[in-house]
């Protein structure tokens, strides 16, 4: 494998279901991130890890749930979602965040998640 | 409030033409610009960017424009290829901001015809 991997890439679950996205990199990465891609929304930053420790959370709901083991995996635990929840969920990673912007993020396919 | 916008959703263009892809953007805080490309299926994959030092940088084909002025910056693709049809995604930054947090636009759609 190569580049950033996730699984599963559909998903679909009950408001009362529990499950979890798992993003893995091939990179050597220090960073990793997850974006909401929503219908007709631009990408949005949900959480940012750096050396496994989060730096950045951007006002998600507790409903999502992140957990970094490691510098190569990340995972999303989902837990009483909503059908507003239902987007493209994107994983990214990064060499050196804190060398600011012209560290380039490569992505993952996503996960495309489904609430009913 | 959308700090970084792309206001054409989508854009056709035939094949060996110019693409031309528009993104405007609100925060002048905002110091450093990419462009990522997304096929179907597949996660952005970088394209090209820009420091707001600079008013132009190409690479082969693509070049983007930055218009600091204007809180503008434009993607030219010269010639346009099929291969180009894809999503394109503009984004922003902050380069003092500690990490690459990007904000990004909702995306243009491209296509380019043969």
């Amino acid at each position: 494998e190569t580049g950033v991997t996730q699984t599963p890439r559909h998903l679909v679950m009950g408001m009362t279901n529990k499950k979890s996205l798992k993003c893995e990199q091939h990179l050597g990465h220090n960073a990793m991130y997850w974006y909401k891609q929503s219908a007709k929304k631009p990408l949005e930053l949900m959480f940012v890890y750096n050396f496994k420790e989060q730096t950045e959370n951007n006002s998600v709901p507790s409903r999502f749930s992140p957990e970094c083991p490691n510098s190569s995996h990340l995972f999303l635990h989902l837990h009483t979602l909503q059908p507003e929840d239902s987007a493209l969920y994107l994983c990214a990673s990064s060499q050196d965040p804190s060398g600011g912007a012209t560290d380039t993020q490569y992505f993952g396919p996503g996960t495309r998640l489904t609430v009913l | 409030d959308q700090q970084v916008k792309q206001n054409s959703p989508s854009l056709s263009v035939q094949e060996g033409r110019i693409s031309i892809l528009n993104c405007d953007y609100t925060n002048s805080m905002f110091d450093y610009f990419l462009w990522y490309k997304k096929y179907p299926a597949e996660g952005p994959t970088f394209l090209i960017s820009i420091s707001s030092i600079k008013d132009k940088n190409e690479d082969g084909r693509f070049t983007v424009f930055l218009n600091k002025s204007a809180k503008h910056l434009s993607l030219h693709i010269v010639p346009s290829q099929p291969g180009d049809s894809a999503v394109y995604f503009c984004a922003a930054t902050q380069t003092n901001s500690g990490y690459s947090t990007l904000t990004f636009g909702k995306g243009t759609m491209l296509l380019v015809s043969p």
